[in-house]
């Protein structure tokens, strides 16, 4: 089976654009959570989405919004992009709340 | 201070070395418990999977936690070069899924 697929894997952008990063969970599973990975850091909790309603959300700003369809994939997207943005988004699908969280190997994106 | 904490490495051992990766967290309501290990340009694989306190074993990979002294802990046995990797621990209430992931620690282990 597929695991959690993210695209695109690299993107580089620059300062005050928007960006939508994609992503496909594994099949079933009907939980969708965004991180964001600075470089020498761990994961940081962005959002997470559950039969298409937000459940969770974590300390960034309102310029980060995200969504989940139908089909359990989601996007997420970030406006007026700043320098500090540059980072690995991970996205992580599992069945359930409380069942193990699955990640994908990220979007790079690099902000210039 | 920071909801998980954990040791700061790196870590460089010889194969065939016991390693042992240890996190301690703050916040009580901690229940679920994982550890991950990230390859250089890939996502966070799990690992381990517990839930509330002791031990769990899978191969080479034992995980434990002490909710008492909040305290996690993984060891790896027979460490081999391709466990060279950086480890992340992360935890969560149960409440949501909401993951809060130690710094993570590089380990390197020599041929």
């Amino acid at each position: 089976d597929a695991g959690v697929t993210q695209s695109p894997t690299h993107l580089i952008k620059t300062r005050g654009q928007h960006v939508t990063l994609r992503c496909s969970p594994i099949s079933g599973h009907k939980s969708v959570s965004w991180y964001q990975q600075v470089l020498g850091q761990g994961p940081q909790f962005i959002f997470q989405y559950y039969e298409k309603e937000e459940r969770g959300r974590g300390n960034f700003p309102d310029r980060f919004s995200a969504r989940q369809f139908p089909n359990y994939s989601s996007e997420l997207n970030v406006n007026a992009l700043l320098l500090g943005d540059s980072a690995l988004y991970l996205c992580a699908s599992s069945s359930d709340r409380n069942q193990p969280q699955h990640f994908g190997d990220g979007t790079r994106l690099s902000i210039l | 201070q920071k909801e998980v904490e954990q040791d700061p490495g790196p870590l460089s051992v010889p194969e065939g070395a016991i390693v042992s990766l240890n996190c301690t967290y703050s916040n009580s309501a901690f229940q679920y418990f994982m550890w991950y290990r990230q390859y250089s340009r890939k996502g966070p694989e799990l690992l381990m999977y517990t839930y509330s306190s002791g031990n769990k074993e899978d191969g080479r990979f034992t995980a434990q936690v002490d909710k008492s002294s909040k305290y996690i802990s993984l060891f790896i046995r027979d460490s081999q070069p391709s466990d060279s990797a950086t480890y992340l621990c992360a935890t969560h209430t149960g409440a949501n899924s909401k993951l809060t992931f130690g710094k993570g620690i590089t380990l390197s282990v020599r041929p």
